[in-house]
């Protein structure tokens, strides 16, 4: 398996700008999580999928956060609008089950100027 | 969401010193307590974990011990080398709120050759 594959690995916005960060978890995985890492806050979680069903989003900083699981292999968190404190890395992770070890993707920087 | 301290922030060692790296949760219901590794620019990796059965697990040169009587737990590094130097963050798992994880802040361990 490919592991978890994130993409893009690096976008740079303009603030207003609508961002779409995409994960795709590992066969079989049944939990996702997405994270955001800054160096003020580490890592922070933002929201958890079980069986594609959201079970935690106390996380999502505002309603300009939302995330989505329309199925088993494929997640999207969206940003409208952008913003520069939204600037970071955003991980996404999945795992077998809960709980168990995260398998994390390579993260997207985010860069909103 | 929920809550896990971290202690130190930093920590700089000489090679072949111990390191030693504390952390605190605050739901007594939590079960599961991994350790992850971040180098420099990488993803976040499991090194070792701990289920609250445990009291206390080895894999060579790191160990996790748990104290479920005070809700910490702590990671233990021996013999340490340069390749050692990364940000390592312990996490929890909230079983009542649906067995996601809350990662401490990170500490970031410097070994000196």
């Amino acid at each position: 398996d490919a592991g978890v594959i994130q993409s893009p690995r690096h976008e740079v916005t303009e603030m207003g700008q609508e961002v779409t960060l995409r994960c795709k978890p590992i066969s079989g995985h049944n939990s996702l999580f997405w994270y955001r890492q800054t160096m003020m806050r580490g890592l922070e979680l933002l929201i958890y999928f079980n069986n594609n069903v959201p079970i935690d989003d106390s996380g999502m900083p505002e309603d300009r956060f939302s995330a989505k699981m329309p199925n088993a292999s494929f997640s999207t968190l969206k940003i409208q609008p952008s913003e520069p404190r939204d600037s970071a890395v955003y991980f996404c992770a999945s795992s077998f089950s809960a709980p168990g070890e995260l398998f994390f993707g390579e993260g997207s920087r985010l860069t909103v100027l | 969401g929920e809550n896990v301290e971290q202690h130190p922030s930093t920590l700089s060692v000489q090679e072949g010193d111990s390191a030693v790296i504390k952390c605190t949760y605050s739901d007594s219901a939590s079960n599961y307590f991994p350790w992850y590794k971040q180098e420099l620019g990488k993803r976040p990796q499991l090194i070792i974990d701990i289920r609250s059965n445990v009291g206390e697990k080895k894999d060579q040169r790191i160990a996790v011990t748990l104290n479920k009587t005070a809700k910490h737990f702590s990671l233990h590094i021996t013999e340490t080398q340069p390749e050692d130097s990364a940000v390592y963050f312990c996490a929890a798992s909230y079983p009542n709120t649906g067995n996601q994880f809350y990662f401490g802040t990170g500490t970031s361990l410097t070994v000196i050759p």
